[in-house]
């Protein structure tokens, strides 16, 4: 179990940009999230994914937010002319499907900051 | 729509004392799951404890318990003997398994042990 991997872990970019975080999950695990977390509050939900489908996508996301799980392994999350109001932390956590009340294993998070 | 919410934004407890953290939350489903995770400062998030919705009986994880109200909504941390490694957020999470596994998290508690 190498656990949940991030990257960048820090990534700085100016408004109107794009940038792309990767999330590998723990390899047996089908289901993938993607939640955004600003200083201070709880974990808000993105999406979701088992194996390749996105089963959800937050109402709260506007287009400029995409994510993919191509091959059911890895999975992208991308952001399109970015926005100051999009610095913030993306966590990423895998669970398996085995056991309906496995927990959330989360990665270390991407932090953003827009300038 | 599940919500989940913690009143106690910050609590502090001495080291070996007992500390209680609230969570109640709002859903109409039967099926469900609840968690509390620990987010240490500039680490990972990691679980706690769990409970299953359809058993009576409290959790316990070595320190950790809880006390499950079903009927009143109610999902409180129990932490006795504290730690100066408690020293975290702590998140209460709601995971309905009857529609598609999505984890809603509370704003957290941040909970401080002092020595």
């Amino acid at each position: 179990d190498t656990g949940v991997s991030q990257n960048p872990r820090h990534k700085i970019t100016k408004r109107g940009q794009n940038v792309t975080f990767r999330c590998d999950p723990i390899s047996e695990h089908n289901r993938l999230y993607w939640y955004r977390q600003t200083l201070g509050q709880g974990p808000e939900f993105l999406t979701y994914f088992q194996n390749e489908a996105q089963l959800e996508k937050s109402r709260l996301l506007s287009d400029r937010f995409s994510a993919e799980r191509p091959k059911g392994s890895f999975s992208t999350l991308e952001i399109q002319r970015t926005e100051q109001g999009d610095s913030a932390m993306y966590l990423c956590a895998s669970s398996p499907r085995q056991g309906q009340n496995s927990p959330l294993h989360f990665g270390n998070g991407t932090r953003l900051t827009v300038t | 729509a599940q919500t989940v919410t913690q009143s106690q934004p910050e609590m502090s407890v001495q080291e070996a004392e007992t500390v209680t953290l609230s969570c109640t939350y709002d859903t109409s489903e039967n099926n469900y799951y609840l968690f509390w995770y620990k987010q240490p400062p500039s680490r990972q998030m990691i679980l706690v404890i769990r409970q299953e919705a359809y058993k009576q009986q409290n959790a316990t994880e070595n320190r950790f318990s809880v006390n499950f109200q079903k009927a009143a909504k109610s999902f409180s941390l129990k932490i006795s003997d504290s730690q100066l490694g408690d020293t975290a957020m702590y998140f209460c999470a709601f995971m309905s398994y009857s529609g598609t596994y999505k984890y809603i998290f509370g704003t957290g508690t941040r909970l401080k042990v002092l020595a």
